[in-house]
């Protein structure tokens, strides 16, 4: 079975530092991953997704992340934070199969300190 | 024009009551899903249904009743609410294209007291 792992619950930042947001897969065929956003008291959106294309993967937002093999992650990043980046944050991957479903991560809680 | 909209967005009831939460899209994609947010963030899946049926069925209380009247429609039933149901519970829809996320409905919030 496909899955992913971020470590920790909570990741603060000043406003304008970098942010970086883990995440590692576990997945014996190309994953396809995903990451969301979702704001106090609002849906997920989808921030970008791999599959399979580039290796660097740009989003909305002006976040990214990168594909590496080698190491199975997957993390985020955004090189200035913003407050209203503020949110939950979650890693997903979309299984193999007919029926595939999008296993989430526990998510991680960003902060953005003034 | 909302892609993924969700009704009731609040819902309180008291135990053992029998609730329902209704889903459209208007995307146009042919599966469904829905999921349960716990108080900790913990987002998981309960049910898929793919052109009205369905093909995922997590280990879900069978007091949980999905019903799909049309691709376009996916409503949770809940009969006798107990107070570990409450929880954020979204809506989602996609195709079935393993390169497509899914698109999320802003939630319902279901408080049982």
């Amino acid at each position: 079975a496909q899955s992913v792992t971020q470590l920790g619950s909570h990741v603060s930042v000043s406003e304008g530092a970098l942010v970086l947001l883990r995440c590692n897969y576990s997945s014996s065929v190309p994953p396809y991953l995903f990451w969301y956003v979702q704001y106090p008291n609002q849906g997920l959106q989808l921030l970008l997704k791999y599959t399979s294309a580039a290796t660097l993967v740009k989003g909305i937002n002006g976040f990214e992340a990168e594909f590496k093999k080698s190491e199975t992650s997957f993390h985020l990043t955004k090189p200035s934070a913003h407050m209203r980046d503020a949110a939950e944050y979650f890693c997903a991957v979309r299984s193999t199969g007919a029926n595939s479903k999008l296993t989430f991560g526990k998510g991680i809680t960003l902060s953005v300190r003034p | 024009d909302t892609a993924v909209s969700q009704t009731p967005k609040y819902l309180v009831t008291q135990m053992g009551n029998d609730k329902s939460i209704k889903c459209e899209q208007n995307l146009g994609h042919d599966t469904m899903y829905w999921y349960k947010q716990d108080s900790k963030k913990f987002l998981k899946i309960m049910f898929s249904y793919n052109n009205k049926e369905l093909i995922i069925n997590e280990t879900v209380p069978n007091r949980f009743s999905p019903k799909s009247p049309d691709k376009a429609h996916l409503n949770l039933h809940i009969n006798s609410l107990e107070l570990g149901d409450s929880a954020v519970y979204f809506c989602a829809s996609s195709n079935r294209d393993r390169a497509h996320g899914y698109t999320f409905g802003s939630g319902t919030r279901l408080t049982v007291v």
